[in-house]
């Protein structure tokens, strides 16, 4: 089973600055098969990345993705209020088809 | 508008039965893989099983297997979820999702179902 371990657990900010997010993978991951997803409370997780790099439909510009092998990162250049939540790195290629555990991202 | 809405869930006694049911809008049902990711109160996501374009395979988190099936229904655009031998910590918002990859079946999963919670308690 893959790991998935993303950093920090909690990452406190001001809306206007900007966000890393890591997710290291216990085994190299093919960069098609990684996917980042953004859970605000009593919602469902909505996709914002698919393929490590490519934004899903509707997803703002400020949203990005990087990464290969087994280190990624999701990139919030500019946080807006509404960008406050739990994002979720995804590994889609070997099942289990594992979550990392989560980053908060809070108002600081 | 591309959506899933689910139905099911609720309350039940350990080692009890529950069925879920996802029905799609939008789009076909069979030319998709679809899965179930669930949530543990408080915690994060687990993927807990799919079922391919046709129901032909199947495959489910370790903890699941034996306990759940996943089947489908294409003619009514529909899946289902058959959770047995329930426990406590089957406890959880579970999810149905779209796999947007038709060739994969591990995602990336869009769009999720509303979610609906599955309570296992005496």
């Amino acid at each position: 089973e893959i790991v998935l371990t993303q950093s920090p657990g909690t990452l406190s900010l001001s809306p206007g600055e900007r966000a890393t997010l890591s997710c290291r993978a216990s085994q190299s991951i093919y960069s098609s098969y990684l996917s980042w997803y953004q859970q605000k409370p009593g919602q469902a997780p909505r996709l914002l990345i698919y393929g490590a790099s490519s934004r899903a439909t509707g997803i703002p510009d400020r949203f990005s993705g990087s990464g290969s092998g087994t280190d990624f990162t999701l990139t919030i250049s500019r946080l807006e209020p509404e960008d406050f939540a739990v994002y979720y790195c995804q590994q889609c290629v070997w099942s289990p088809y594992t979550f990392g555990q989560g980053t908060k991202l809070e108002i600081k | 508008e591309m959506q899933l809405v689910q139905s099911g869930g609720g309350l039940v006694q350990p080692g009890g039965s529950l069925r879920l049911s996802c029905t799609a809008s939008g789009f076909s049902l069979s030319t998709y893989w679809m899965s179930w990711v669930r949530q543990a109160p408080g915690k994060g996501l687990e993927w807990v099983a799919n079922t391919k374009l046709d129901g032909s395979e199947t495959h489910s988190v370790d903890s699941v297997r034996g306990r759940f099936t996943v089947s489908r229904d294409n003619a009514k655009n529909s899946m289902y979820l058959e959770m047995n031998s329930l426990r406590v910590d089957d406890t959880a918002v579970y999810y149905c999702v779209r796999g947007s990859n038709p060739a994969w079946g591990g995602g990336p999963f869009d769009p999720w179902g509303q979610g609906t919670l599955v309570t296992v308690s005496s």
